[in-house]
C-alpha cells in the first residue's frame, strides 16, 4: 500500500533563513507521481509541483527547489530566503500509476516564518 | 473564472440533519474527487468518479452518498450528521490521460462543515 511520511510536524524559522521540508514515501509501483501542495491560513490547497518517478531531475522555481531521490524514496522541498508569506501547512502526496487515481497525502508540515 | 467551485463555503448544522455540498468544475475534466480534512489537517480520499461512474469508495459510512449528475458536477450528500463529520471537505478534479497536466488534481476552496 502507498504511504507518505512527513516526519516534521511543525517547523519555525526566522525570515530569510532557508528551510527544508522532508517527505518520504512508500509504494510498490515502479511508476508513480509525487506532489507538493501548500495550504495557507486561508485554507485552500495550492498545487506547487508534480514529479514523475522516471524523472529524477531536481527542480528549481524561484525560491523553491525540490530534491527527488528514488534511492532513499524521498522528495524534499526547500524554500530559500524564506518569507512570512511562506507560512502555511505543506503537504506531500503520492499517486500510483496503476492505482485508482487517488492521492495519498502525508500528514503535513506546519511552517511558520518568524518576521 | 473559478476552476473548481464548492457551495457552501461554510455549513453549520445540528446532529441528525441531512445536508448536501455541491461541487462543479469548468475545466472539462473527467474525474472528480471528494477528500475529507479532519481537525488535525489530515487529508484523506473519500470518493472518486470518472465520467459519472464511481471508481473509488474508501470505506466511507453509508451515510455519505456522492452523486454525479454529469461529469462537471459531483455532489456529496450526508445523512444523519454526526459530530465526527465535522471537517473541511474538498472537491477536486483531474484531466484524463493524454491531456496536459494529467495526474494533477485541482482542488476547490473547501467546505467547512460544523456539526453541533
Amino acid at each position: 500500500a502507498q504511504k507518505v511520511t512527513q516526519a516534521q510536524t511543525e517547523i519555525s524559522v526566522v525570515e530569510k533563513e532557508d528551510v527544508t521540508l522532508d517527505c518520504v514515501y512508500e509504494t510498490r509501483d515502479t511508476t508513480y507521481y509525487l506532489f507538493w501542495y501548500k495550504q495557507p491560513p486561508s485554507g485552500e490547497l495550492v498545487f506547487l509541483i508534480r514529479r514523475n518517478s522516471f524523472d529524477e531531475q531536481n527542480e528549481i522555481s524561484g525560491r523553491y527547489s525540490w530534491n527527488f531521490q528514488k534511492s532513499t524514496s524521498s522528495f524534499n522541498f526547500t524554500i530559500t530566503a524564506s518569507q512570512v508569506v511562506d507560512s502555511a501547512v505543506y503537504f506531500c502526496a503520492l499517486r500510483e500509476h496503476f492505482g485508482n487515481e487517488k492521492l495519498t497525502f502525508g500528514t503535513g508540515t506546519r511552517l511558520t516564518i518568524i518576521p | 473564472d473559478t476552476a473548481v467551485s464548492q457551495t457552501p463555503k461554510y455549513l453549520v448544522t445540528q446532529m441528525g440533519n441531512d445536508k448536501s455540498i455541491k461541487c462543479e468544475q469548468n475545466l472539462g475534466h473527467d474525474t472528480m474527487y471528494w477528500y475529507k480534512q479532519d481537525s488535525k489537517k489530515f487529508l484523506k480520499i473519500m470518493f472518486s468518479y470518472n465520467n459519472k461512474e464511481l471508481i473509488i469508495n474508501e470505506t466511507v459510512p453509508n451515510r455519505f452518498s456522492p452523486k454525479s449528475p454529469d461529469k462537471a458536477h459531483l455532489n456529496l450528500h450526508i445523512n444523519s450528521l454526526e459530530l465526527g463529520d465535522s471537517a473541511v471537505y474538498f472537491c477536486a478534479s483531474s484531466p484524463i490521460a493524454g491531456q496536459s497536466s494529467y495526474n494533477e488534481q485541482f482542488f476547490g476552496p473547501g467546505t467547512r462543515l460544523t456539526v453541533l
